[in-house]
């Protein structure tokens, strides 16, 4: 079995400085980590993804990840956030083998405030 | 690239009441998920299909929930008869290779 640990239930932040997301994983097997976020009202979209390789994941909109495995970490960052990143940003982990669903955690709330 | 379509987008029923949502995948897509969202909490897989085959059905209340994919294509997920604890956004998902899933909208229920 696998969990999803996010901190967190709500960030409020300054627009234009940095935020910090965290999210802990519990598997006994291999997994792969990902970040989705969710605007309101709308679908989840892929963020970010660590399949294999470097630790360190970005994203095209200034958010980066880093798995770290002996603390069984996958924390979101992004050194200065926009107003348009208000949304609910949810971590998840699935086997790399085997039937992959997706495991969530319960979400973060990104609030940026002007 | 069309998404992931999913309807209707909300719905509103009585207790008691029947209830079938439709999902149509992303083309070639092979497999496909539907997720339970209860507000406040991240989405929790119902069930799993592979081509039109179930992988994975086992947080999926079968008293009163069914699913199905006919031809390995379109998915329909069916709630009979809804209680007021399955008011949630019901997710449906596809996936080509084994790592990434593409979300459709949603749809909301909402049970009186």
């Amino acid at each position: 079995a696998q969990s999803v640990t996010q901190l967190d239930s709500q960030v409020p932040v300054f627009e234009e400085a940095p935020v910090e997301l965290r999210c802990n994983y519990s598997s006994s097997v291999s997994v792969y980590l990902f970040w989705y976020v969710q605007y309101p009202n709308q679908g989840l979209q892929l963020l970010l993804k660590y399949l294999s390789g470097s630790t360190l994941v970005e994203s095209i909109n200034g958010f980066e990840a880093e798995f770290n495995k002996s603390q069984t970490s996958f924390h979101l960052r992004k050194p200065s956030v926009h107003i348009s990143d208000t949304a609910e940003y949810f971590c998840a982990v699935s086997h790399d083998t085997g039937r992959r669903a997706l495991t969530f955690g319960s979400g973060t709330r990104l609030q940026v405030q002007p | 690239e069309a998404g992931v379509a999913q309807s209707p987008r909300y719905k509103i029923i009585e207790k008691r009441q029947s209830v079938a949502f439709w999902c149509n995948p992303i083309s070639g897509h092979a497999t496909l998920y539907w997720y339970q969202q209860i507000l406040g909490q991240g989405p929790k897989l119902l069930i799993q299909f592979q081509n039109n085959g179930v992988v994975d059905d086992s947080q999926l209340p079968k008293d009163r929930f069914s699913a199905e994919r006919l031809k390995g294509v379109d998915s329909t997920l069916k709630i009979q008869p809804a209680k007021l604890e399955d008011s949630a956004v019901y997710l449906c998902a596809s996936s080509l290779a084994p790592r990434e899933q593409f979300f459709g909208p949603g749809t909301r229920l909402t049970v009186l």
